[in-house]
């Protein structure tokens, strides 16, 4: 089974603080990404990598980093957590040329 | 990028009744994919559509990718109350970079 494990479930954080959102894939898949999901805003693509060290901007990437340093883990870097980051965060992996991707659990992170 | 328009954004249906759900697009896609997210979890895949026509169905799930390749739907017959969930549509251009993207979703709420 494809597993795709998340550091945390929940998270609360201060404006200010820099923030480290881990992902970590055991199925060796090339592409990997980060996703926001807000309520009634479906699945928002935040970064995604299809390569170790290659990173590609998604449709929301303001205010974010990410890392890919190992293929089988992707970070998501708040630098600097601001409250309207406040959300759900979700990471997926998926081998090249099938469409399926594997999410993990999610991370609920708060910024107050 | 590209958009995609699901319908409806909620609904709240009796237990036995039937689903339909559709998502439109303005572009082409080369791939439809079709997911469901349980509470607390991340979506997992219910039904994967290649090709422009294909009616494909997963027990009382059946899911078609339209002619024109800009929109897909979703029917889920006789619900049961594990049906209760967020559905989200996804397209692809290129399944090599698995890079998709996503519905609004639709909210189902199942009364027993």
């Amino acid at each position: 089974d494809v597993k795709v494990t998340q550091s945390s479930r929940y998270l609360v954080k201060r404006t200010g603080e820099k923030v480290f959102l881990e992902c970590v894939q055991d199925m060796d898949h090339e592409n990997m990404f980060w996703y926001r999901q807000d309520p009634g805003l479906g699945l928002r693509l935040i970064y995604f990598s299809y390569d170790v060290k290659m990173k590609e901007k998604g449709d929301i990437p303001e205010g974010y980093s990410v890392s890919r340093e190992k293929k089988e883990r992707f970070s998501l870097i708040l630098e600097s957590a601001s409250t309207n980051q406040t959300s759900m965060y979700l990471c997926a992996s998926s081998p090249p040329g099938v469409g399926e991707q594997f999410f993990g659990p999610g991370t609920r992170l708060t910024v107050l | 990028g590209q958009q995609l328009n699901q319908s409806p954004q909620s609904m709240f249906i009796q237990e036995g009744e039937d689903v339909s759900m559709n998502c439109t697009s303005s572009s082409i896609f080369n791939t439809w994919l079709w997911y469901k997210q349980d509470p607390g979890e991340g979506p997992v895949l219910l039904i994967a559509l290649y090709k422009a026509g294909e009616l494909t169905s997963n027990g009382r799930l059946t899911a078609q990718f339209g002619i024109t390749r800009k929109d897909s739907f979703l029917n889920i017959s006789a619900s049961i109350p594990s049906d209760v969930g967020i559905y989200f549509c996804a397209g692809q251009i290129n399944t090599n970079a698995g890079k998709s993207t996503f519905g609004d979703g639709t909210t189902l709420t199942v009364k027993p």
